[in-house]
């Protein structure tokens, strides 16, 4: 157990709905970070935060909308997605001190229809 | 953010075979992390290399970071079916920012 959990598991949407993912750290980081893992395609890095501030945001549409109001807790706001939105999306933590390796929660299966 | 190149992008082996897997960049990497991400599951870091020529082992895998810091390699000896999975290295740029690579998904014939 990585001490990272995510909710929900698995997500069906269509592409007028709005959900929310959520993920849960329980190491004490202070960085945590949104991954998109689509088939045959490297992991995708989305948001990054430290300390709660966004430092990081790679060109990712306006449709997902990251949140996070502690060092804990992370949101992703789902708005209008796209078929081609549909992977596995990741959450990860790390200290962001000295080591920055990260620890991966189980992932969010989105199937957009 | 940096590109990093990895093959091959599939390895099939015989139990008992030896396996490398290869990450290489076009620029100077600050240090590479190695992931291990088993079927259905999700990326398990193993190890970062941060050092010049740096050699670092944990059992039957031996990690690699080139003299020049632009390349790496992971290499298992003696595959089991318990190292079938995708590995992944990871670049890291400034700060929090990581770029991953393509991966190598390794299957182990029993």
């Amino acid at each position: 157990e990585t001490g990272v959990t995510q909710t929900p598991r698995h997500l069906v949407m269509g592409m007028t709905n709005k959900k929310s993912l959520k993920c849960e750290q329980h190491l004490g980081h202070n960085a945590m970070y949104w991954y998109k893992q689509s088939a045959k395609k490297p992991l995708e890095l989305m948001f990054v935060y430290s300390l709660e501030e966004r430092v990081e945001n790679n060109s990712v549409p306006s449709r997902f909308s990251p949140e996070c109001p502690n060092s804990s807790h992370l949101f992703l706001h789902l708005h209008t997605l796209q078929p081609e939105d549909s992977a596995l999306y990741l959450c990860a933590s790390s200290s962001g001190q000295e080591s920055y390796e990260q620890y991966f929660g189980p992932g969010t299966r989105l199937t957009v229809t | 953010g940096q590109q990093v190149m990895q093959i091959p992008q599939y390895q099939h082996v015989q139990e008992g075979e030896d396996f490398t897997t290869y990450c290489n960049s076009s620029t100077t990497l600050s240090n590479i992390q190695w992931y291990k991400q088993r079927p259905g599951g999700h990326p398990v870091f193993l190890i970062q290399l941060v050092k010049s020529g740096e050699v670092k082992k944990q059992k039957r895998l031996t990690f690699q970071f080139g003299e020049a810091k632009k390349n790496s390699s992971l290499h298992i000896t003696a595959t089991q079916t318990t190292d079938v999975g995708t590995y992944f290295c990871a670049d890291q740029d400034t700060g929090n920012q990581f770029y991953f690579g393509t991966g190598t998904s390794l299957t182990v014939i029993p």
